[in-house]
């Protein structure tokens, strides 16, 4: 079955314990991407990746990383995790095109005390 | 002013209505268009693309307005199943694939 897999699905953790969101993907797509949702807000972009070991900053990268070492895996890392970063998390892939088809994780949602 | 504007809802309908959202977006230079669907604590999933000349899917409708910049989304004969968070998204640059999220409508058909 085609998805993608994003964990852990819900977490509690404490400022500045560092964090790592896993996402993979089977579909063999070449971007990836991370988005944050909150209320009011809608989805805004973290951090994309156009291939292996390509990344670019979205509209809200600061506070995270991530890394593209296989195409299949994009973890999203908080070094030191702060309040402002409680959100649902999601993890998305397509292939290249202008579909517009985004396919995305079930979602990960972080709570940080 | 938010680059993709939805009217938040709820929108409260009972079942068989005809029920339709606005989006307006700010980027003249915006090149392609779609709705999401979202429900509840779940992930969005596209419903469909938005076509110039406008475009059907049984009992959806999606039509663009590039001169006043906005992009419309029709139900007709709403099913309970309807009931969920519709998302107008924004394709700004292709290269990047910088989909720009709306909020989203909330819709919620009642019996």
């Amino acid at each position: 079955e085609a998805q993608v897999t994003q964990n852990p699905r819900y977490l509690i953790t404490v400022t500045g314990k560092k964090l790592t969101v896993t996402c993979s993907q089977n579909m063999n797509h070449e971007y990836m991407s991370w988005y944050r949702q909150d209320p009011g807000l809608g989805l805004r972009q973290i951090y994309y990746s156009m291939n292996v070991e390509v990344t670019d900053k979205g509209d809200v990268p600061e506070g995270y990383k991530v890394s593209r070492k296989e195409k299949r895996n994009f973890p999203l890392i908080l070094e030191s995790p702060s309040p402002n970063q409680t959100s649902l998390y999601f993890c998305a892939s397509s292939q290249f095109g202008d579909t517009g088809e985004l396919f995305f994780g079930e979602g990960s949602r972080l709570t940080v005390l | 002013r938010k680059e993709v504007e939805q009217d938040p809802g709820p929108f409260n309908v009972p079942e068989g209505a005809t029920v339709a959202f606005n989006c307006t977006y700010s980027n003249s230079a915006s090149q392609s268009f779609f709705w999401y669907r979202q429900d509840c604590r779940k992930e969005p999933k596209l419903l469909m693309s938005v076509y110039s000349s406008g475009n059907e899917d049984g009992r959806f409708t999606a039509q663009l307005n590039r001169a006043s910049q906005y992009i419309s989304l029709l139900i007709r004969d709403s099913k309970l199943s309807d009931s969920a968070t519709y998302l107008c998204v924004v394709l700004l640059h292709t290269g990047r694939r910088a989909l720009t999220f709306g909020s989203g409508t909330r819709l919620q058909v009642q019996p």
